[in-house]
């Protein structure tokens, strides 16, 4: 069964920095492209980034280039983004996804930027 | 970037009732469209891929077609639970692009 669990939401300040975890399992996970997607507070949902199964290539939406970094760890089925100089919109739920076109989403984790 | 417009935002209909959502792309984009349902507080699930082809275990009455910049979603025959906010996806180029939503509710 394929699962991935999101973890290292919570609240941060403007400015601040958080760390987000995806724990993947059920599929070989340096097979697959994987993604971040985000559903901010009555809003939809947004696409934020995606990695190549080899990490070679990254793609970002153009509102978090420069501040946040996709990455993963084939060796421990992990995906992570890196969040920085945070803004309060990017108070949203932020789910890991696998694939290009999203199959299979993790439960998502919450992430509060608010002083 | 591509732009994907949603039609419409928000609408109420009846359970039996057949309903189309259109997704028009700025430009084209091939087949490279994806469905969604969402409800609230729950993951987003993919219901089409490739513009047309049903994910497994999605119910036959949900159907999608289109090619280029006009895509359509119906559901043949609406069901209780199938009141929730329908999403398209564009993954033909980067940025990936969502459409703004269509919150389909109980009339």
């Amino acid at each position: 069964e394929v699962q991935l669990v999101e973890s290292g939401g919570g609240l941060v300040q403007p400015g601040g920095s958080l760390r987000l975890s995806c724990a993947t399992s059920g599929f070989t996970s340096s097979t697959y492209w994987m993604s971040w997607v985000r559903l901010a507070p009555g809003k939809g949902l947004e696409w934020v980034a995606n990695i190549k199964p080899d990490g070679s290539q990254k793609y970002y939406v153009d509102s978090v280039k420069g501040r946040f970094t996709i990455s993963r760890d084939n060796a421990k089925n992990s995906m992570f983004l890196e969040m920085n100089s945070l803004r309060a919109e990017d108070t949203a739920v932020y789910y890991c996804a696998r694939d290009i076109s999203l199959l299979y989403w993790g439960q998502g984790t919450l992430v509060t930027v608010s002083s | 970037d591509i732009q994907m417009t949603q039609s419409p935002s928000a609408m109420s209909a009846s359970v039996g009732d057949r309903v189309t959502i259109t997704c028009r792309a700025s430009q084209g984009i091939s087949n490279y469209l994806a469905w969604f349902q969402q409800k609230p507080g729950k993951v987003p699930k993919r219901l089409i891929y490739a513009s047309s082809s049903l994910q497994s275990g999605v119910p036959s009455r949900f159907s999608g077609s289109g090619s280029g910049t006009e895509f359509t979603l119906t559901i043949s025959s609406l069901q209780p639970e199938d009141f929730a906010t329908y999403y398209c996806l564009q993954h033909n180029s980067y940025p990936i692009t969502f459409g703004q939503g269509t919150r389909l509710d109980i009339k």
